[in-house]
């Protein structure tokens, strides 16, 4: 089955900086890579995704990579706030209904 | 339009007991999947139901198991519970069945086994 690796763990910016996720899968087959924030006490939510046949998405300050060769995508948050503090999980998913194989989250402290 | 609701929120149990936790989606929607969160492991895929069909299962004991029913509420069961199933559970329902969509998940059902 699929395997999605998250990496940082846990990631500390000064407010103003660049943040970047970096996560991998395993399965070629997969073609979907939403990422979701989950802030402390409340539900995931989906904020930017990706389909694979497109390699950059962005919107605002939150861009997402999808490098299709290397099985790799990532997310870029530019000009942190406090309010981007939260767990970021990214996903990966085929057209076989809604089975999502999740990253192990990145916990991003934005430092005022 | 409701989100997705879960119940119960909070519940204690005891190792041998069992468990049962309801998930109400989305209106309209059709999908219904669970996934098990816990500190360190994300979240973890259980099952997915469609208009009543289990469609995916992911890699858990058969102890685990779900239904749905015709109004598309999902249920989903847990037999001799041990002390690692403590967790949280989240429902998510989505409009889109095709694996390729946002997917709208309820604030989760906290379950602690002692």
């Amino acid at each position: 089955g699929e395997n999605v690796e998250q990496h940082p763990s846990t990631l500390s910016v000064q407010e103003g900086d660049s943040a970047v996720i970096k996560c991998t899968y395993s399965d070629s087959a997969s073609n979907y890579f939403p990422w979701y924030k989950q802030e402390l006490g409340k539900r995931p939510q989906l904020i930017i995704d990706i389909r694979s046949n497109v390699g950059e998405k962005k919107d605002q300050r939150i861009a997402v990579t999808l490098n299709k060769t290397a099985k790799h995508f990532s997310l870029h948050i530019t000009e942190t706030q406090p309010e981007d503090s939260a767990v970021y999980f990214c996903a990966a998913s085929k057209n076989t209904g809604n089975q999502f194989y999740f990253g192990t989250g990145t916990s991003l402290t934005v430092i005022p | 339009k409701a989100g997705v609701t879960q119940t119960p929120r909070y519940l204690i149990k005891t190792r041998g007991q069992q468990v049962t936790l309801s998930c109400s989606p989305i209106s309209g929607h059709r999908s219904v999947s669970w996934y098990q969160q816990t500190p360190g492991q994300g979240l973890q895929f259980l099952f997915e139901y469609f208009s009543e069909t289990q469609r995916n299962k992911g890699n858990f004991p058969g102890r685990f198991s779900g239904r749905q029913f015709s109004n598309s509420r999902s249920e989903m069961n847990v037999s001799t519970l041990e002390l690692g199933d403590s967790a949280l559970y989240l429902c998510a329902s989505s409009l889109n069945g095709q694996g390729t969509g946002e997917l709208f998940f309820g604030e989760g059902s906290r379950l602690t086994v002692l």
